[in-house]
């Protein structure tokens, strides 16, 4: 069965202070690995798609990596509007739906 | 960019009542799908279509049907709403080509069964 962890649940960081989140995935034959932002009342937003094992995907003060067992956000020097949840989602094999994990909370004080 | 239009940001219904939610993508995507949201369960798939006149249900589709007459709209029908299905429902699209393209999502439709 394809599954998706994210860790940790929370996170609570400091302006500025550099951080990463984790998602943890197995699935058969990995086409996709996505990265959403949701803001509180929202849909969530998609960030960024990574294909393959070594791709790196970068976007302000963002940017994602991937190996074959999971896939790495990293938020360098971060800033209140950056508080959000972050959900991790792959695509398998075929046409089938999205697996998402259950998300990161992050909260950046200032 | 891709727009994806829920109908309504809040709904309040009586227990019993039909509800009917409503979804427009504006981007000729083959692919629709509902979800629901809630608090440490994450999202769940309730139904999925992937063309006109095709649906497939999820993980979740007990009290729920779905209805896609059109390629750019996908309806979500509680048939007889009761209190568990107070949540947040979130519509989504994408491409079919490759298989591999990311979802695009409403900005959700927050029901409250009463």
């Amino acid at each position: 069965e394809d599954q998706v962890t994210q860790s940790p649940e929370a996170l609570r960081l400091q302006e500025g202070e550099s951080s990463s989140l984790n998602c943890s995935y197995t699935v058969s034959g990995l086409r996709g690995l996505f990265w959403y932002r949701q803001d509180p009342g929202k849909g969530p937003e998609f960030l960024f798609t990574l294909y393959s094992a070594g791709e790196e995907k970068e976007k302000e003060r963002l940017k994602a990596t991937l190996t074959k067992k999971e896939s790495f956000l990293h938020i360098t020097a971060p800033k209140p509007e950056d508080s959000a949840t972050y959900l991790c989602a792959v695509q398998a094999r075929g046409n089938t739906p999205l697996v998402f994990g259950k998300g990161t909370r992050l909260s950046v004080i200032a | 960019d891709v727009k994806v239009t829920q109908s309504s940001r809040y709904l309040v219904k009586r227990t019993g009542e039909k509800v009917f939610l409503e979804c427009v993508q504006d981007m000729d995507h083959e692919n629709m799908f509902w979800y629901r949201q809630d608090p440490g369960l994450g999202l769940r798939l309730i139904y999925f279509s992937y063309d006109v006149k095709m649906k497939e249900k999820g993980d979740i589709p007990e009290g729920y049907s779905v209805s896609r007459e059109k390629k750019e709209r996908f309806s979500l029908i509680l048939e007889s709403a009761s209190t568990n299905q107070t949540s947040m429902y979130l519509c989504a699209s994408r491409t079919g080509a490759g298989y591999n393209s990311p979802l695009h999502f409403g900005n959700g439709t927050r029901l409250t069964v009463t």
